[in-house]
C-alpha cells in the first residue's frame, strides 16, 4: 500500500532560522499521487497548509514551500525564516486515484518548536 | 466559528462499554470522515459518508460503527470499547469526494479506554 515517511519526532529551531521537514512517499497506484502538507496548531484541528497535484510543481503558503519531486519521491517542507507562531505539528500526506474518496495516507507528524 | 466541531473533547471509557463520538459541521459539505491517530502513527480512515443515512467503510472499520442522520451530523460508535481503541479521533468534512479535495478537520477527541 501507500506510505509516507517524514522527519521523526520533534524539530527545534531558533526564531528567524531556516527549516526543512523531510517527506518521502511510496504510492502503488497508477499515476502520480497528490501531495499535501497539513498543520495542526495547539488546540485546533488539522488544516491544509499547501497541496500540489502536478509532479514538478511547487506549492507555497504562509512562507512555506514544498516541491513535488517525482524522481526522488519527495515533498520536503521548507521555510526560510520561522516564527514562534509556526510552532505546530506538521503532517505530510498523499492521495491517489484508486483510494477511497477523501482518503489520505498520512505521515506520523513532525512537531516543530520555535524558540525566541 | 469552527466549522467542524467534535464532542466530547476527551473521554475516558471502560473496556466493554459503549462510546459515541459526535461530529457536527456547518460547511454544508456532503462528505464526512472519521480518522483515528495512535501515538507515533499517522491518521487512518475508519468510516466515511457522502450522503445522509449512508456510511461506508474506510481502512480500519472493525470495531466501529458510523451513523449519518443528517448532512450536518456524523457519529462514530464503539459498541464494545477495547484497550486498542485508545487514540485521538478526528472528524473531517469535504465539499466533494475528489482525491485532491481539501479536508476540514475538527479539533479531535482524545479517547482513553481503561
Amino acid at each position: 500500500g501507500d506510505s509516507v515517511t517524514q522527519t521523526e519526532g520533534q524539530v527545534t529551531v531558533s526564531e528567524s532560522k531556516s527549516l526543512i521537514i523531510n517527506c518521502t512517499y511510496s504510492a502503488t497506484s497508477i499515476g502520480y499521487p497528490n501531495l499535501f502538507w497539513y498543520v495542526r496548531y495547539p488546540g485546533e484541528g488539522l488544516q491544509l497548509l499547501l497541496k500540489v497535484i502536478t509532479a514538478g510543481q511547487k506549492g507555497s503558503s504562509r512562507g512555506f514551500e514544498a516541491t513535488y519531486n517525482k524522481e526522488a519521491t519527495s515533498f520536503h517542507l521548507q521555510k526560510a525564516s520561522v516564527q514562534e507562531s509556526d510552532s505546530a505539528v506538521y503532517y505530510c500526506a498523499l492521495s491517489a486515484g484508486t483510494q477511497v474518496v477523501g482518503q489520505l495516507t498520512f505521515g506520523r507528524g513532525t512537531r516543530l518548536q520555535v524558540y525566541a | 466559528e469552527a466549522a467542524v466541531t467534535q464532542s466530547p473533547r476527551s473521554k475516558v471509557a471502560v473496556t466493554g462499554g459503549k462510546v459515541t463520538l459526535s461530529c457536527h459541521q456547518t460547511n454544508n459539505h456532503d462528505y464526512m470522515y472519521w480518522y483515528r491517530q495512535d501515538t507515533g502513527h499517522g491518521l487512518r480512515l475508519i468510516h466515511y459518508s457522502y450522503v445522509a443515512d449512508s456510511t461506508e467503510k474506510g481502512d480500519i472499520p472493525d470495531g466501529y460503527k458510523a451513523s449519518r442522520p443528517s448532512q450536518e451530523n456524523f457519529s462514530l460508535i464503539l459498541e464494545l470499547a477495547s484497550l486498542s481503541q485508545t487514540a485521538v479521533y478526528f472528524c473531517a468534512s469535504s465539499d466533494r469526494g475528489l482525491v485532491a479535495e481539501t479536508l476540514y478537520f475538527g479539533s479531535g477527541t482524545r479517547l482513553t479506554v481503561l
